[in-house]
């Protein structure tokens, strides 16, 4: 039960935009609309940014945005600012009846 | 609004057992499946297992390293979840964090988080 393949680290200066993978297999992301994002700050609960791939829960940017091609969904961040910082997770759901995280990517805003 | 408290974590000597609580607030705890989520220190996020609610079999699915150690329940009278844990091993050590797995509009994604609670298991 491998998890979610995510880059260990991006960067990106102010006002430019990163993108963030979440490979997985057919089993999991391949295979259902169900892939989350989550944002961690230090020392904080994880917060929800994006759900069913590419939806917003209320009071999240609309400069976080999610999509997914074949088995690998992304994360999109527009316009990137100091606060943005953080660690991300995406999450999946499974054939097997189970959710699975990735390894979590680490955002350093130069 | 939705309000999670996590209790019961502790310290524990390796093969022991602890029991965490999760008090649920502020939404219809009884209908939703309910899950609960580690994160070792320094580490990721893992997903523990979850319960179903009772009108959807009430059953228990469970991450491979936990399965067979762990048991997750509920008693919806009181709107609290429970993760009995037992065997534990020092790569238990993590703040667990429980989480319902749908949001209002039963879009499916752990939008809601308590504070967790620390479990450190170590001789």
């Amino acid at each position: 039960q491998s998890a979610l393949t995510q880059p260990a680290s991006v960067s990106g200066s102010p006002g430019q935009s990163i993108t963030i993978s979440c490979t997985g297999t057919s089993s999991d992301v391949g295979g259902y609309d169900y892939v989350s994002w989550y944002q961690q700050y230090p020392g904080k609960a994880p917060k929800l940014m994006i759900y069913e791939v590419s939806n917003r829960p209320s009071g999240v940017s609309n400069r976080f945005s999610g999509s997914k091609s074949g088995n690998t969904a992304s994360l999109t961040i527009s316009g990137l600012q100091a606060e943005d910082e953080a660690d991300y997770y995406c999450s999946s759901i499974r054939s097997t009846n189970t959710d699975v995280f990735g390894g979590g990517t680490k955002l350093t805003v130069l | 609004e939705v309000h999670l408290v996590e209790s019961g974590g502790g310290l524990v000597k390796p093969g022991g057992s602890l029991r965490l609580s999760c008090a649920a607030s502020g939404f219809s705890f009884s209908n939703v499946w309910m899950s609960w989520v580690r994160q070792a220190p320094g580490k990721g996020l893992e997903w523990v297992g979850h319960i179903k609610s009772k009108t959807d079999s009430g059953a228990t699915d469970y991450a491979a390293p936990v399965k067979g150690r762990f048991t997750i329940s509920r008693d919806d009278s009181k709107n609290t979840l429970f993760l009995q844990m037992s065997s534990l091993k020092t790569e238990d050590t993590a703040v667990y964090y429980c989480t319902p797995n749908r949001g209002p509009n039963d879009d499916y994604g752990f939008f809601h988080w308590g504070q967790g609670t620390l479990v450190t298991v170590s001789s």
